[in-house]
């Protein structure tokens, strides 16, 4: 069975400082999507970044960057250059392929980050 | 541009009343989500469906039953509510089978059971 693991419950972090969040899976499929996603305090879900197990480069969507390690089964999503407005709830999340029916989408249960000025 | 829908976006229920949540996509979307989110949590997979009629359990079912009666609602509901069903629920669709990309979630319906 897939299974998403967050070990980092809270972070704190200086405003201009990179930041790494972890993140590992757990899944017998070789084809696998993995994403980041981000719950500011008003509660919406936004979409960060998406990375394929096939993907042969790490994927980057601005100062959002993913490492994905396959081996080690870890995805852990990098924020350059924090600012203020990062300060929110970040969860990652495995999509397995679907054989007959839609994909099985799970959580993992989401780290706090906390930016300083 | 609409996107997901859910209604309502808060309720209170007394133990045992039952009740049912709304969603409706207007992206011609071909699977859809129920998850919920306790304080402080990550989100937990009730159900999700792949397309009209079909659906299938998530990570936390009992005490739910959904119903995708067309392409474009996703229905979640409490037969009889219990205080451990006080959550957020938030629906998510997405274009489907083969696709790769992120889910688009609705806003989110706060559900308090007394």
């Amino acid at each position: 069975a897939q299974k998403i693991t967050q070990t980092q419950p809270g972070m704190f972090v200086q405003e201009k400082e990179a930041v790494t969040l972890d993140c590992t899976y757990d899944t017998s499929d070789p084809s696998y999507g993995l994403f980041w996603y981000k719950q500011p305090s008003s509660g919406e879900m936004i979409f960060l970044i998406y990375q394929g197990s096939y993907d042969q480069q790490n994927a980057t969507e601005g100062r959002y960057s993913l490492n994905f390690q396959k081996a080690r089964k870890s995805a852990n999503l990098v924020i350059s250059a924090s600012q203020l407005g990062d300060s929110a709830m970040y969860f990652c999340a495995m999509r397995e392929p679907p054989y007959s029916s839609a994909s099985k989408i799970i959580f993992g249960s989401g780290t706090r980050l906390s930016i300083r000025p | 541009n609409a996107g997901v829908t859910q209604t309502p976006k808060f309720q209170v229920l007394k133990t045992g009343q039952s009740m049912t949540l709304q969603c409706a996509q207007d992206m011609n979307h071909n699977s859809m989500y129920w998850y919920r989110q306790d304080p402080g949590m990550g989100l937990r997979l009730i159900y999700y469906s792949a397309s009209e009629g079909t659906t299938d359990k998530g990570e936390v079912p009992n005490g739910y039953n959904v119903s995708r009666l067309n392409k474009r609602e996703f229905s979640l509901r409490l037969e009889s509510a219990a205080p451990s069903q006080t959550s957020v629920y938030f629906c998510a669709s997405s274009p489907g089978q083969g696709f790769t990309g992120e889910l688009f979630f609705g806003e989110g319906s706060r559900l308090t059971v007394l």
